[in-house]
């Protein structure tokens, strides 16, 4: 399959552990925010999204943390799988659009 | 239920020559985004139809690069004198304006590579 970032920053963590992948945003005023994974060849996935009035948010397997105050995301994915491996992006509103980050690849070794 | 599509998945192109690349956004949805993604990248907005009107064009590069939607489904982007620097994955993505988040769901983009 096709490489989605050939020079991404690599998280390489052992299945079953905990991954956290973090994110810096830009606009103080971002009042949404989204995490996505992209597989090879495929287009950006939702995982799961956070509004600026929370610090955190719960769903399978994944917990997303807000900080407002540094402008800082981080996901948490607990019990990692081969089947997480991937590139994920945070990406945060501006107005109707989305605004990306840079993205970290994700590895998960047996 | 189908998801959003994008045709061609690949296309190969000369220096110079015109392109078309076409969206089917997921029944329903009103809104729908054009963003490209270069290698090692993430995707960067070009354009937001809401209906058939382009909503925010912001994005679009230079004026080489043109995206219509006549009946508020379909979509075509539509780049002129192509250049090796358009290289490059073109993603579209649809969303319901229902939606209580605005989820905007992906396809799986076309892949241009101008020669």
């Amino acid at each position: 399959g096709e490489s989605v970032g050939l020079h991404l920053p690599t998280l390489s963590v052992q299945e079953g552990d905990n991954s956290i992948i973090n994110c810096a945003y830009s606009n103080s005023a971002s009042d949404y925010f989204i995490w996505y994974k992209q597989e090879s060849g495929k287009g950006p996935q939702f995982i799961i999204d956070i509004r600026s009035n929370m610090d955190k948010r719960q769903g399978q397997r994944v917990t997303v943390l807000l900080n407002k105050t540094v402008k800082h995301l981080s996901l948490q994915i607990a019990a990692t799988q081969p089947g997480d491996s991937a590139v994920y992006f945070c990406a945060e509103r501006d107005t109707d659009k989305l605004i990306f980050g840079t993205g970290t690849r994700l590895q998960v070794f047996p | 239920g189908a998801g959003v599509s994008q045709t061609p998945s690949n296309k190969v192109t000369e220096k110079g020559k015109y392109v078309e690349l076409r969206c089917d956004p997921i029944s329903g949805h009103t809104a729908l985004y054009w963003y490209r993604q270069s290698l090692g990248q993430g995707p960067e907005f070009l354009i937001y139809f809401q209906g058939t009107g382009a909503a925010d064009d912001s994005g679009l590069p230079n004026d080489r690069f043109f995206a219509v939607r006549p009946e508020g489904s379909v979509s075509t982007l539509k780049i002129q004198r192509t250049e090796r620097g358009d290289s490059a994955v073109y993603l579209c993505a649809s969303s319901s304006r229902q939606g209580l988040h605005n989820e905007q769901f992906f396809g799986p983009g076309t892949r241009l590579t101008v020669l």
